[in-house]
């Protein structure tokens, strides 16, 4: 069955380094891959979006990859802040539009 | 751009009572809108999907009869918990997506308690 796998539970950092997160999967190719952010008693919020044909997106200090053959992506935050702390999600889907899974979350700390 | 509400943000019930919870996108038309719950330190539940104007399609495990979805417009979208009991008592979020787009966006959630 399709598994989604995220690094770790918790991750915590040193304000002003780089994040990394990571988003892997199993039993199935992905053509869209899509990351959240979800902060405590919210909704996710949307962040970027990456095609199987695109290796790397940015977004500001946001930067995510897409290896379909290692079927891994990774998520960085440069230059990383305290308002950064919060649970990223990952989200494959076979198809653009098609609903999607949740990843467990990577619960991400930034200690200033 | 692309806000989408909840309401109520939060509501308690006694249990056998049914509760109604309201999701719209405020500045986009969303033709499939979709419910999810959420229990502490997990991650999202998909339970439903629902096309503005047909039946909601539910995820296995999810009682249909129980979780009562209704999309009667572009931007509206209810989700009625009937008969709510304690094991009911979770945080429901909503999202919505626009027609031809991959993303979603996600209301606030609402949490229920059922006593």
């Amino acid at each position: 069955s399709q598994k989604i796998e995220q690094n770790s539970e918790a991750l915590n950092i040193q304000e002003g380094k780089t994040a990394t997160l990571t988003c892997n999967y199993t039993n199935y190719s992905p053509a869209y891959l899509q990351w959240y952010r979800q902060d405590p008693g919210r909704g996710p919020v949307f962040l970027l979006l990456i095609r199987e044909n695109e290796k790397e997106k940015r977004k500001e200090r946001l930067k995510v990859t897409f290896d379909t053959t290692l079927k891994q992506s990774l998520f960085h935050i440069t230059a990383s802040q305290p308002a950064d702390s919060a649970t990223y999600l990952c989200a494959p889907s076979l198809r653009y539009g098609q609903n999607f899974v949740f990843g467990p979350g990577t619960r991400l700390s930034v200690l200033p | 751009g692309a806000v989408v509400s909840q309401h109520p943000s939060w509501v308690i019930c006694k249990s056998g009572t049914s509760v109604k919870i309201e999701c719209r996108s405020l500045d986009f038309q969303a033709t499939t809108m979709f419910w999810y719950r959420q229990f502490p330190k997990q991650s999202l539940m998909l339970m439903a999907t629902s096309n503005e104007g047909s039946k909601a399609t539910y995820e296995q495990g999810v009682e249909k009869d129980k979780f009562l979805i209704n999309h009667a417009s572009l931007t509206l979208s209810t989700l009625t918990v009937t008969s709510a009991h304690p094991e009911d008592s979770s945080f429901y979020i909503c999202s919505a997506r626009a027609q031809g787009a991959g993303e979603q966006y996600f209301g606030p959630g609402t949490r229920l308690t059922v006593t």
